[in-house]
């Protein structure tokens, strides 16, 4: 069975702090896919990155940077010097790789106070 | 270029009736899921339609169902409608890809409420 833990419900920090966004996920498969949304207020949902299973190299994109560990199935999202803007939901989620089926977690509400 | 369309946004029914959702793809993309979001639940699949054919379904009961059209958008329907059907449910489509699931790309999703 396929399942992505964010145990992280709620955050809150101030802006310029450095956040981490926890998510460790499971699944015995040996290929699948790993990604990070985002859904601000407005409540569309944003894709930020896509990995796969065979790709551990972390990744950095401007104050966005994401740890993935396959040894603790974790893929683990840092914003650095947060901003207001920042604020939102984010969701982890995992597919096996047939077809566009995600399995989500349950979400990180953010909240970065100015 | 034009986003995911789907409508209506917000609708409200009664328990018992029945309803349809529609959505309306990216160009070009072939693959529609759609998911129902929820407070308690958070997003779960429901199914997903590429080419017109049913590839993927998640583990809701047979009051859900979906089709999608030679042009690519899709319908829900929902049956017999329950208390617990009210939700957000969003729509998302997808290139095709040889190489693993694509990113999705949502609508702003239609808003259901049960009454």
């Amino acid at each position: 069975a396929q399942k992505v833990t964010q145990a992280q419900t709620e955050i809150s920090v101030v802006e310029k702090e450095d956040v981490t966004l926890d998510c460790v996920y499971e699944t015995r498969d040996t290929t699948y896919y790993l990604f990070w949304y985002k859904q601000p207020p407005s409540g569309e949902l944003v894709f930020l990155i896509r990995r796969n299973s065979f790709d551990e190299q972390n990744e950095i994109s401007g104050r966005y940077s994401w740890n993935f560990q396959k040894s603790t199935s974790s893929f683990n999202f840092t914003i650095t010097a947060s901003q207001v803007v920042d604020s939102a939901v984010y969701f982890c989620a995992l597919s096996r790789g047939a077809g566009n089926q995600f399995y989500f977690g349950t979400g990180t509400s953010l909240t970065v106070i100015p | 270029k034009a986003g995911v369309t789907q409508t209506p946004r917000y609708l409200i029914k009664t328990r018992g009736q029945q309803v349809t959702l529609s959505c309306s793809p990216i160009s070009g993309h072939r693959s529609v899921s759609w998911y129902q979001q929820t407070p308690g639940q958070g997003l779960q699949f429901l199914f997903e339609y590429f080419s017109e054919t049913q590839r993927n379904k998640g583990n809701f009961p047979g009051r859900f169902s979906g089709r999608q059209f030679s042009n690519s958008r899709s319908e829900m329907n929902v049956s017999t409608l329950e208390l617990g059907d009210s939700a957000l449910y969003l729509c998302a489509s997808s290139l095709a890809s040889t190489s693993g699931p694509g990113e999705l790309f949502f609508g702003e999703g239609s808003r259901l409420t049960v009454l």
